[in-house]
């Protein structure tokens, strides 16, 4: 059974510092990995997939890297802003059974 | 329309009474999720539809919980005898097909409250 952990469950930073939320994953046979934003009582949007082929995604401030191997990817968010306050969701699309399988999340204020 | 819809955004119904949930999907994609999110919570798997036909439905928690696509594109999800555990954010989702694992994209979602 696959399972999907983020640690930490939540995160405060200043304005400004580089944050790291870390995802890992059990079973390394997936077809990719989705990094996802939910706001407080709002859907999920997704911000970067990664093919179980690659080892990173890049958009803008944003870097999601993938190591299959060892079954963890990590999402990097330059110079972070309060806006970017919000809960990011990993979540795996195994290759068996097709579906994405959500990790706990982490919750993240940015302080001004 | 640009995203998946779902409606109703808000619905409270009192114990006992059967709900019914929508969801819109992107149009052209064939693959459409149903997850469930408590509070603090990842979101849970469901079920999902590949066309018309649901191909996996063993998230979905007993009998009282059900789901259709009768044409490939609306789906709904369909709860008898509420109580008061199924109050969650049911949350729709869909992507272009289900094998490779293309991009999901979710809707705003239902905040069911049984009450």
């Amino acid at each position: 059974k696959q399972e999907v952990t983020q640690i930490p469950a939540a995160l405060s930073v200043p304005e400004g510092e580089n944050l790291v939320l870390n995802c890992s994953f059990t079973d390394s046979a997936i077809y990719n990995l989705q990094w996802f934003r939910q706001d407080p009582g709002k859907g999920l949007t997704s911000l970067l997939l990664i093919q179980s082929s690659q080892r990173e995604q890049t958009s803008g401030r944003l870097n999601a890297s993938l190591d299959k191997s060892s079954g963890r990817s990590t999402l990097y968010i330059a110079a972070s802003q309060p806006g970017d306050s919000a809960t990011y969701l990993c979540a795996v699309f195994k290759a068996a059974g097709n579906k994405l399988t959500f990790g706990g999340g982490t919750r993240v204020l940015v302080k001004p | 329309g640009a995203g998946v819809s779902q409606t109703p955004s808000n619905k409270v119904t009192e114990k006992g009474k059967y709900v019914e949930l929508r969801c819109d999907p992107i149009s052209g994609h064939t693959a459409l999720y149903w997850y469930r999110q408590s509070l603090g919570q990842g979101p849970e798997f469901l079920i999902y539809f590949q066309g018309t036909g649901a191909a996996d439905d063993s998230g979905l928690p007993n009998d009282r919980f059900f789901a259709v696509r009768p044409e490939g594109s609306v789906s709904t999800l369909k709860i008898q005898r509420t109580e008061r555990g199924d109050s969650a954010v049911y949350l729709c989702a869909s992507s272009l097909f289900a094998r490779g694992g293309t991009e999901a994209f979710f809707g705003q979602g239902t905040r069911l409250t049984v009450v």
